[in-house]
């Protein structure tokens, strides 16, 4: 049962320099989500998709992009690395909206820093 | 605009004892409130999820509510253990957008 699988753990990047988060479930699960968490805060939506092919932005989706070409799979990508991305990522899924009815499903985070 | 506060922001008790934790919201207009547990270097995991029709919610010794009219919640734990240490944080949902507060960082000593 890997639930959500979050790739890599963690990572260094240097300013300008662009990567991808890979987030992947097995759950057949519709609706996928990707946080940031920085240190004392609460998680922070960037990005959502309710089904392959559809994404759209939540609160904070600057410095950020996504695709969802399958149900399975949600990567992000930052394209000019910067410090304030310094964070904690965490992809989610879940079977219904926002966990409306079946709650929200985790990966374990990437830690990212950007020096 | 949601925004979600959790207090205390730290606690400390002894083993054995009962605790409760609070949160709360700015906009009652919710779809439904969750909290999650989280353990140092882990993802998230979902303790109870109470819609917003709902007034609370029961697990065990974790025992939820829900005042969605005063914008409060709060999460009961009964005969704490030192394997309830973890950061607590609640959620509320509506409209596709999850808010999240910072959470409690809950110590149980044995």
């Amino acid at each position: 049962n890997a639930g959500v699988t979050q790739t890599p753990k963690f990572r260094i990047l240097k300013i300008g320099q662009s990567m991808t988060l890979q987030c992947a479930q097995d759950m057949n699960h519709n609706y996928m989500y990707w946080y940031r968490q920085d240190p004392g805060m609460g998680l922070k939506l960037i990005y959502y998709s309710v089904g392959a092919g559809i994404t759209d932005k939540g609160e904070v989706p600057n410095g950020y992009n996504v695709s969802r070409s399958t149900t399975e799979d949600f990567p992000l990508r930052l394209e000019l690395a910067a410090p304030s991305q310094t964070s904690v990522y965490f992809c989610a899924s879940s079977y219904s909206p926002g966990g409306s009815n079946q709650p929200q499903h985790f990966g374990d985070g990437t830690r990212l820093s950007i020096l | 605009k949601q925004e979600v506060t959790q207090i205390p922001a730290a606690l400390s008790v002894p083993e054995g004892e009962n605790l409760v934790l609070n949160c709360s919201f700015t906009d009652s207009a919710i779809y439904n409130l969750q909290w999650f547990r989280q353990d140092p270097g882990k993802g998230l995991t979902s303790l109870l999820l109470i819609q917003s029709s709902q007034r609370e919610q029961t697990s065990g010794r974790l025992n939820a509510s829900l005042d969605k009219s005063s914008g409060r919640s709060t999460l009961y734990i009964a005969a704490s253990q030192p394997g309830d240490s973890a950061t607590y944080l609640c959620a509320v949902y509506n409209n596709n957008d999850m808010r999240f507060g910072a959470g409690t960082r809950l110590t149980v000593k044995p």
